[in-house]
């Protein structure tokens, strides 16, 4: 069974930091593409960054390209978005998305629960 | 960007009665190498999260009940439900995964009469 949990959200200041970290388990972790999707409440879904099976490319929004950064850890199954100089509008539930393939091209099959970040003085 | 536009906001239909949503993409999401369209469905409930129904415009998800069924190419998609249950009472998303950034539509919310 696919099971994919972030966790890492919480009250962060305006300026702050914040690491979400999603663990996976039940499928092969390297080839399928993994992503971040991001939702402001009561609002629409927003794609932030996605990377590769392999962890070779992957590509980030402009809205929040060199503030937020995808990586993952083959050896611990383990998706993570590093998120630096946040901003009110940073404030949102952030999910884990599995790709149905390798490519960053593959729709997402399963999402994460979400995790609750909320920027705020 | 693509921008992804779906119609209509809201939709009121009957137990048992067809909904029909359309999607529409402000470039072609047709890939002429493979001749597949990259759009995407999902359905939303309250508390939850999005869950893939179709992709490739029409290929049904696994699990997914054949009441739904995805149709279009380029620009121009639909999903429809053939006979709506209590338990499709959700919001809608389009999305493309032709180009980057991954747009979605901005959601259909699909109600009991």
């Amino acid at each position: 069974e696919v099971q994919l949990l972030e966790s890492g959200g919480g009250l962060e200041q305006p300026g702050g930091s914040l690491r979400l970290s999603c663990v996976t388990s039940g499928f092969s972790f390297t080839n399928h593409a993994m992503s971040w999707v991001r939702q402001a409440p009561g609002k629409g879904l927003e794609w932030l960054s996605s990377i590769t099976g392999s962890g070779g490319s992957s590509f980030t929004a402009d809205p929040v390209k060199g503030r937020f950064t995808i990586s993952r850890d083959i050896s611990k199954r383990t998706l993570y978005l590093q998120m630096d100089s946040l901003t009110v509008e940073d404030t949102a539930l952030y999910y884990c998305v599995k790709g149905n393939g390798e490519s960053c091209y593959s729709p997402g099959d399963y999402w994460g629960p979400g995790t609750l970040v909320t920027v705020s003085s | 960007d693509i921008v992804m536009t779906q119609s209509p906001d809201s939709l009121v239909v009957s137990l048992g009665e067809r909904a029909t949503i359309n999607c529409k993409s402000s470039q072609s999401v047709l890939y002429s190498s493979n001749n597949k369209n990259y759009l995407a469905w999902y359905q939303q409930k309250p508390g939850q999260p999005p869950k893939l129904l179709t992709y490739w415009a029409s290929t049904r998800e696994s699990g997914v009940p054949d009441r739904f069924s995805g149709s279009g190419s380029g620009t121009d998609f639909t999903l429809t439900i053939t006979s709506l249950q209590a338990e499709d009472v959700a919001v809608y998303f389009c999305q493309q995964h032709f180009s980057i950034p991954f747009t979605f539509g901005p959601g259909t919310k699909v109600d009991i009469k």
